[in-house]
C-alpha cells in the first residue's frame, strides 16, 4: 500500500460547484498535513496547512480524520482558476500524493 | 525577492553525459530536497540537506549525487545520465528541518530533463 494515496480523477465540474478531494495515508503517526496546488508545468504552491481541528480559508476547507487515516479538501463556488493538480502531502518528511486533477468548466 | 531559483528550466542530454542542476535560495534555508515528478507517481524525494556538509538519501537516490557545501546552494549531479532519469525535477527550501512540518517548502520553479 502506497504511504499516501490520491484519486488521480480528472474531476470535470462546472462553475459554482462544490467539490471534494480525499487523501489516505498508511502512517498513523503522521502529525502534520499539508495541501498543495500545482498548476500544468508549474511548480506545487502551498495552498493551505491542514489543522486537527479543521481548517477553512475562503472557499477553501481542509479536515483531518485521523480515526480513518485521510484528509480532505472542499472547495466551494468553483471557479474557472481553480482548474489545478491538487496535492496532499503527509507527515514531517513530506510524502506527497500523486495528485487530483481538477477541471472548473464554464 | 525570497526563492528558490533552478537552472536549467529545460535540458536535452545524451546518455552518459555528465550533467549538473543548480538550485540557489536566497532566504538563509538550512533544508533543501530535490524530488522527481513524475506521470502516476507524484513527486519522489531524491536527496535532502539537513544544513551544510550534511546530505541523505531520499527514496529514489540512485543515479544521482548532490552537494552542499556552502547554505545557498544544492546542486543535483548526474554523473551518467539514462533514460529513465528524463523528468521534471524540483528544488526545495525550508527554514529548517523542523520547520517543513509547520511551514512546508518553498519549491523552484522546475527543470525538465530529457535524456536520450
Amino acid at each position: 500500500r502506497k504511504e499516501v494515496e490520491q484519486d488521480p480523477g480528472p474531476f470535470n465540474v462546472p462553475e459554482g460547484a462544490t467539490v471534494a478531494f480525499n487523501c489516505t495515508y498508511s502512517n498513523s503517526a503522521s502529525q502534520s498535513f499539508f495541501w498543495y496546488r500545482q498548476d500544468c508545468r508549474k511548480e506545487p504552491k502551498l495552498l493551505m496547512s491542514v489543522y486537527s481541528s479543521g481548517n477553512e480559508d475562503g472557499r477553501f476547507t481542509a479536515q483531518l480524520n485521523r480515526a480513518s487515516q485521510y484528509i480532505s479538501l472542499l472547495i466551494r463556488d468553483s471557479k474557472l482558476s481553480d482548474s489545478a493538480t491538487y496535492l496532499c502531502v503527509v507527515n514531517n518528511d513530506m510524502r506527497f500524493g500523486a495528485g487530483t486533477r481538477l477541471t472548473v468548466k464554464p | 525577492e525570497a526563492q528558490v531559483t533552478q537552472n536549467p528550466r529545460y535540458l536535452i542530454t545524451v546518455t552518459g553525459k555528465k550533467l549538473t542542476v543548480t538550485c540557489s535560495q536566497n532566504m538563509n534555508h538550512e533544508y533543501m530536497s530535490w524530488y522527481r515528478q513524475d506521470p502516476g507517481l507524484g513527486l519522489r524525494q531524491i536527496y535532502y540537506s539537513m544544513n551544510v556538509e550534511v546530505t541523505d538519501k531520499g527514496d529514489v537516490p540512485e543515479g544521482y549525487k548532490v552537494s552542499r557545501k556552502e547554505k545557498r546552494n544544492f546542486p543535483l549531479i548526474l554523473e551518467s545520465p539514462s533514460p529513465n532519469q528524463t523528468s521534471l525535477y524540483f528544488c526545495a527550501s525550508s527554514l529548517f528541518p523542523g520547520s517543513v512540518a509547520n511551514y512546508g517548502y518553498t519549491f523552484g520553479s522546475g527543470t525538465r530533463l530529457t535524456v536520450v
